[in-house]
C-alpha cells in the first residue's frame, strides 16, 4: 500500500494478557518510530529505530513493553502482562532518511486502539 | 527535547483565516518547525515545515521571526473540514526526531 498501515485497528485485551502490535511502514523507510496517545493527549515517542538497529528506546515507559524491527522493515510492539494503564492508541510513523540536515517528514498510521480491561 | 506552548483550543467560522501561534522559547539551532494536524481516529498528518522566516505551501503558511522562539501557522479561508487537533513540532536530525507533540490546539469551524 502507499501509506503506513498498522494492525488491528482495534485491541481488547484482559490485565495481564501479553499484545503484540503490528506496523507496516512505507516501503524504503529506514526509519520507524512508535508513539502512545493517551486520549485528548498529544501522542508521546516511545521508540525509533533506523533499519534494523533500536537507537532509542527511551520513551518506553517500563520492560513490559518490547519493539522490535527484525529484517528492517515491519515492526513489532509487544506489551507484557498488559494494565489498564497501557489502554492508549499506539501510533507507528515512517520517514524515508536521506541523511541530510533538514528533517524528514514523518508519515503516520492509522494506530491501533488498545484497551486493558 | 525542545518544549512547545499553544492554545489549548480555538473558534473560527468557515471563510476566516486561522492564525495558531506556537511558543518554543528553548529551540536550538539545529532544530526545524513542523507542524501535523490530526483528525480524530486518524494518525497526524504533515502541514508544513520550516525553520526561518516564512513558508507556504499549498495548504498553510508558516511564519517564523527572527529569533525563533515562536511560529504562527496559518490556514486561509477554513472550511469545516479543517476542525482537527494541530500540533507544533520541533526538533532536528540529531536527536532521531524524537518530537515532542504537547497537547495541540483543537480547531473548531463552525458554519
Amino acid at each position: 500500500g502507499a501509506g503506513v498501515s498498522q494492525s488491528p485497528r482495534y485491541k481488547v485485551a484482559k490485565r495481564g494478557q501479553d499484545v503484540a502490535l503490528r506496523c507496516d511502514p512505507i516501503s524504503g523507510h529506514v526509519s520507524l518510530f512508535w508513539y502512545q496517545q493517551a486520549l485528548g493527549q498529544g501522542p508521546e515517542f516511545l521508540t525509533y529505530f533506523q533499519n534494523e538497529a533500536q537507537l532509542d528506546k527511551s520513551g518506553l515507559p517500563s520492560d513490559r513493553f518490547f519493539a522490535e524491527r527484525p529484517e528492517g522493515s515491519v515492526s513489532t510492539l509487544k506489551i507484557q502482562r498488559t494494565q489498564q494503564e497501557d489502554s492508549a492508541v499506539y501510533l507507528c510513523a515512517s520517514s524515508f532518511y536521506s541523511g541530510r540536515l533538514r528533517e524528514e517528514t514523518q508519515y503516520f498510521g492509522p494506530g491501533t486502539r488498545l484497551l486493558v480491561l | 527535547l525542545a518544549k512547545t506552548t499553544q492554545p489549548i483550543s480555538m473558534d473560527s467560522y468557515e471563510g476566516q483565516e486561522v492564525n495558531i501561534t506556537c511558543s518554543h522559547n528553548n529551540i536550538a539551532t539545529n532544530d526545524y518547525i513542523t507542524w501535523y494536524q490530526q483528525f480524530p481516529s486518524q494518525g497526524p498528518r504533515f502541514i508544513i515545515q520550516g525553520y526561518k522566516t516564512k513558508v507556504t505551501n499549498e495548504v498553510a503558511s508558516l511564519f517564523i521571526p527572527a529569533d525563533r522562539k515562536s511560529s504562527t501557522l496559518s490556514l486561509p479561508r477554513v472550511s469545516l473540514s479543517d476542525t482537527a487537533v494541530y500540533y507544533c513540532l520541533v526538533g532536528g536530525k540529531y536527536n532521531f526526531n524524537k518530537f515532542y507533540f504537547g497537547s495541540g490546539t483543537k480547531l473548531n469551524v463552525k458554519p
